[in-house]
């Protein structure tokens, strides 16, 4: 079983849409969590990342944790053809010294004009 | 600032082959790392340098990958012979500081897509 679970999609969805992206991860220690977009042929880049549970909004796109249940979700509203990409939820945790991150595999979203 | 130079962006290369990727990481930061993504597994870390130690090696597939980091703008990801299921895209990033306390962000170059035939 992977440390992270990720839904790979494609996710298509109308221009306008409330979008909903998941992930689910298994190993407790994990302390920051991390959501990045990687357009096609480009290195991932952060959009927001946020420690412990609760909620973290940032204009359009709001990131959800609940520990608990080692659940993630970001939530992007009033979606945007410029939305579309790949969306990688990561998680880090203190090991060997650092802050090592494992991503998960991605959800290749598609917002449709 | 220029963000992550990684090089060269594309490499074709016959099995057998030597093939050496190179990063150049933001100016100021002292902490880099390598990764490999592929579909089936996503993306991996491969290694960590924290002022140009090697810190956490843990995953790298075996020993034809080696990695070096001779000063602070410079490093290279060397893989000896290559394999067919090498074929990846290999990204660098790097870090102002990776602490205990605090996550800090880490920014990718644009990669280099690697395949071997």
């Amino acid at each position: 079983q992977k440390e992270v679970e990720q839904d790979p999609g494609p996710l298509s969805v109308p221009e306008g849409a409330i979008v909903s992206l998941n992930c689910t991860y298994s190993n407790s220690a994990f302390q920051y969590f991390m959501w990045y977009r990687q357009y096609s042929r480009k290195g991932p880049e952060l959009l927001m990342y946020t420690y412990s549970s609760g909620n973290k909004e940032d204009g359009r796109f709001t990131a959800q944790v609940d520990k608990s249940s080692k659940y993630i979700s970001l939530f992007i509203r009033d979606s945007q053809p410029s939305d579309s990409a790949t969306y990688l939820c990561a998680m880090s945790s203190y090991s060997g010294g650092y802050q090592k991150v494992t991503f998960g595999t991605g959800t290749k979203l598609q917002v449709i004009p | 600032d220029a963000g992550v130079i990684q090089s060269p962006r594309h490499e074709v290369t016959e099995m057998g082959q030597e093939v050496t990727l190179r990063c150049k990481p933001i100016s100021g930061h002292n902490s880099l790392f390598w990764y490999r993504q592929t579909m089936m597994r996503g993306l991996e870390l491969l290694i960590y340098f924290n002022n140009n130690v090697p810190i956490d090696d843990s995953g790298m597939p075996e020993d034809r990958f080696s990695a070096k980091m001779p000063n602070a703008s410079f490093s290279t990801l060397k893989i000896q012979p290559s394999e067919p299921r090498d074929s990846a895209v290999y990204f660098c990033a790097s870090s102002w500081g990776v602490g205990s306390g605090t996550y800090n962000e880490q920014f990718f170059g644009p990669g280099t897509r690697l395949t071997v035939l």
